[in-house]
């Protein structure tokens, strides 16, 4: 069984301070990596896809890195803002029909201006 | 463009009354469809997922129920609301065959 842990649950940073956010996952046969991000009250939208063959992506100031051996993947932010503040989740997909992804409790991120 | 819609966005209802959220996606065809649960403190909880209309998988045993009418519509049903039910309710689509899944605005809803 899947299981999805990130660390910290809780993180603070001044603006423009680069920072990571961290995902670890027990099964390392995942399909893919997504992360999200979550604004209070509303819905996930959608980040960054990794998929197994691949080892990063990138968007904009986001990078997301994916090491299947050691179970753990990394969502780095360059140059924080304070509208980066939101709470960062990783989902993991690790294949059968149910397309179900696992997913950590997630990391708020505050960034102080 | 795709996009998705749930509604109702906040419900209030009493224990025992019955329930239905809708979702809809636009701009595609053929989605698999998914309806989650975020409870405080705990993560997104998949309820139900469908491939095609008429086609829904329970995850979780529980006092819920979905249906798919249409090829872009998704329910989630209730006959009988518990305290337990109170939660975040997200809809999310993907496309065939492909993993990235994308989420609805959700559906606050508080048993009272």
């Amino acid at each position: 069984k899947q299981e999805v842990t990130q660390i910290p649950a809780a993180l603070s940073v001044p603006e423009g301070e680069n920072l990571v956010l961290n995902c670890s996952f027990t099964d390392s046969a995942i399909y893919n990596l997504q992360w999200f991000r979550q604004d209070p009250g509303k819905g996930l939208t959608s980040l960054l896809l990794i998929q197994s063959s691949q080892r990063e992506q990138t968007s904009g100031r986001l990078n997301a890195s994916l090491d299947k051996s050691s179970g753990r993947s990394t969502l780095y932010i360059a140059a924080s803002q304070p509208g980066d503040s939101a709470t960062y989740l990783c989902a993991a997909y690790s294949g059968g029909s149910n397309y179900k992804l696992t997913f950590g409790k997630g990391t708020l991120l505050t960034v102080n201006p | 463009s795709q996009t998705i819609h749930q509604w109702p966005a906040t419900l209030v209802q009493p224990v025992g009354s019955p329930l239905s959220l809708e979702c809809t996606v636009e701009g595609t065809s053929n989605p698999n469809l998914y309806w989650y649960r975020q409870a405080a403190g705990r993560g997104l909880q998949l309820l139900f997922y469908s491939v095609g209309i008429g086609q829904i998988s329970s995850e979780v045993p529980q006092n819920l129920s979905a249906s798919r009418p249409q090829d872009r519509q998704f329910i989630l049903s209730s006959k009988k609301l518990l305290l337990s039910d109170s939660g975040f309710y997200l809809c999310a689509w993907s496309g065939t065959g492909v993993y990235e899944q994308y989420f609805g605005p959700g559906t606050r809803l508080t048993v009272t």
